[in-house]
């Protein structure tokens, strides 16, 4: 079945660039979403791209697509404290269903 | 607009206990609903969808069971509750707009001692 793949940890210092990554193995994925959960809450949409886009930014929010890699990445620029979150990658090929989502990375922002 | 909420927020049970944990919708008619499950530093893992009334489908065979009475409302429930079913419960339903994302509602966190 499809799968999706992120790194657990990552740790930042305030002020820095973070950059976190994902991969997938469904060829058809159609929309590519990141998710942000703060402790205790659900899951926000942070941002997504479709699978005919290479890139997407959103003010500090860059998402980086290279379909033939299958690799998904988001790098937020200028990190803050409050950008300390756990961060899933998801992926559907179906429009509104059978979303499947990576194991999400914990960000760490050091001051 | 469009809102999700589900209840209760946090839940502490004894193992053999019932269980129903509570979702609704508003603001939009005929959504898909889904249960996720995220076990401590886990990701999230699908426990049922609903694409309409009375229509669910099951992702993992498990100690729990959803029901959909309403159009907006997503129900999860247990007879008897195990150890492991301790976890943060999110409800969520797909999005009418193009880009077909997820909408969450805020978690119920359930402990079962």
């Amino acid at each position: 079945g499809e799968d999706v793949e992120q790194s657990l940890f990552l740790s930042v210092r305030e002020g820095d660039s973070s950059v976190i990554n994902c991969t997938y193995t469904d060829s058809s994925s159609t929309y590519l979403y990141w998710y942000k959960q703060e402790p205790g809450a659900g899951l926000q949409l942070l941002t997504y791209i479709f699978s005919n886009m290479d890139m997407k930014q959103d003010q500090r929010l860059t998402v980086l697509l290279n379909k033939k890699d299958k690799h998904l990445s988001l790098r937020i620029a200028d990190t803050q404290t409050g950008d300390s979150a756990i961060y899933f990658c998801a992926e559907t090929e179906d429009y509104g269903q059978n979303f499947v989502f990576g194991p999400g990375t914990r960000l760490s922002v050091l001051p | 607009s469009q809102t999700i909420h589900q209840w209760p927020a946090t839940l502490v049970q004894p193992v053999g206990s019932p269980l129903s944990l509570e979702c609704t919708v508003e603001g939009t008619s005929n959504p898909n609903l889904y249960w996720y499950r995220q076990a401590a530093g886990r990701g999230l893992q699908l426990l049922f969808y609903s694409v309409g009334i009375g229509q669910i489908s099951s992702e993992v065979p498990q100690n729990l069971s959803a029901s959909r009475p309403q159009d907006r409302q997503f129900i999860l429930s247990s007879k008897k509750l195990l150890l492991s079913d301790s976890g943060f419960y999110l409800c969520a339903y797909s999005g009418t707009g193009n880009t077909g994302e997820l909408f969450f509602g805020e978690g119920s966190r359930l402990t079962v001692l």
